[in-house]
């Protein structure tokens, strides 16, 4: 059974501060990496992918991947209480199966 | 931006009757999925769809489930006879690429009375 784990938190960060969410995944062929935010009872929005070893940054996050490790972080930089919602972890693995596996999510919530 | 789209938002139906969610990927992408959440649960993956046919499918997607593609915009996923565990939400998702980002729709929210 390939698995991806996240804290289920919460994880409480005050405003203006560095978010870190992390997640393993258990599949070591696993080939993309994908961090998707859900509000309450809304659907997941993409919010960062990426597919190599190191760093990926897109205005406030960056994306690691440690493909040895088989570890992905998300880092949100300048915490705004619009980032309180569910971070969920996903990946697909090889063989071009393209399925997504999901974690559980991480809910962080941004204290003012 | 483009977006999926998926009707209805709410479906309410009786314990084995048929339902069609329907969705309306991006229209450039070529990958088609249906995932489903239970209240509280994680995501879970139902079926991938290219080139006009199944490409895989999880053990949820049993003889009661089947996707098509009937026109070049929608892609439906039917439940035969639906049962109380189908109540979900049901999320219809596409993607340009193999492996690539898949976009989410809003949903369907599923309620089997």
């Amino acid at each position: 059974q390939k698995e991806v784990e996240q804290n289920s938190g919460p994880l409480s960060v005050p405003e203006g501060a560095i978010a870190s969410l992390n997640c393993t995944y258990s599949d070591r062929g696993s080939q993309s990496f994908f961090w998707y935010r859900q509000y309450s009872g809304k659907s997941p929005e993409l919010i960062m992918f990426i597919y190599s070893n190191g760093d990926k940054e897109d205005g406030r996050f960056t994306a690691q991947l440690n493909k040895a490790s088989q570890y992905v972080s998300l880092l949100i930089r300048d915490s705004q209480p619009s980032d309180s919602a569910t971070y969920l972890c996903a990946v697909t693995s090889n063989f071009g199966n393209e399925k997504l596996t999901f974690g559980t999510g991480t809910r962080l919530t941004i204290i003012p | 931006e483009p977006e999926v789209t998926q009707t209805p938002s709410h479906q309410v139906t009786q314990m084995g009757q048929e339902v069609i969610l329907r969705c309306v990927p991006i229209s450039n992408h070529l990958y088609f999925y249906w995932y489903r959440q239970i209240l509280g649960q994680k995501v879970e993956f139902l079926v991938s769809f290219y080139n006009n046919e199944i490409s895989e499918k999880s053990e949820i997607f049993d003889d009661q489930f089947s996707v098509e593609r009937p026109d070049g915009s929608n892609f439906t996923l039917k439940i035969r006879s639906t049962k109380l565990e189908d109540s979900a939400m049901y999320f219809c998702a596409s993607s340009g690429a193999v492996q690539g980002p898949q976009h989410f729709g809003d949903g369907t929210r599923l309620s089997i009375l």
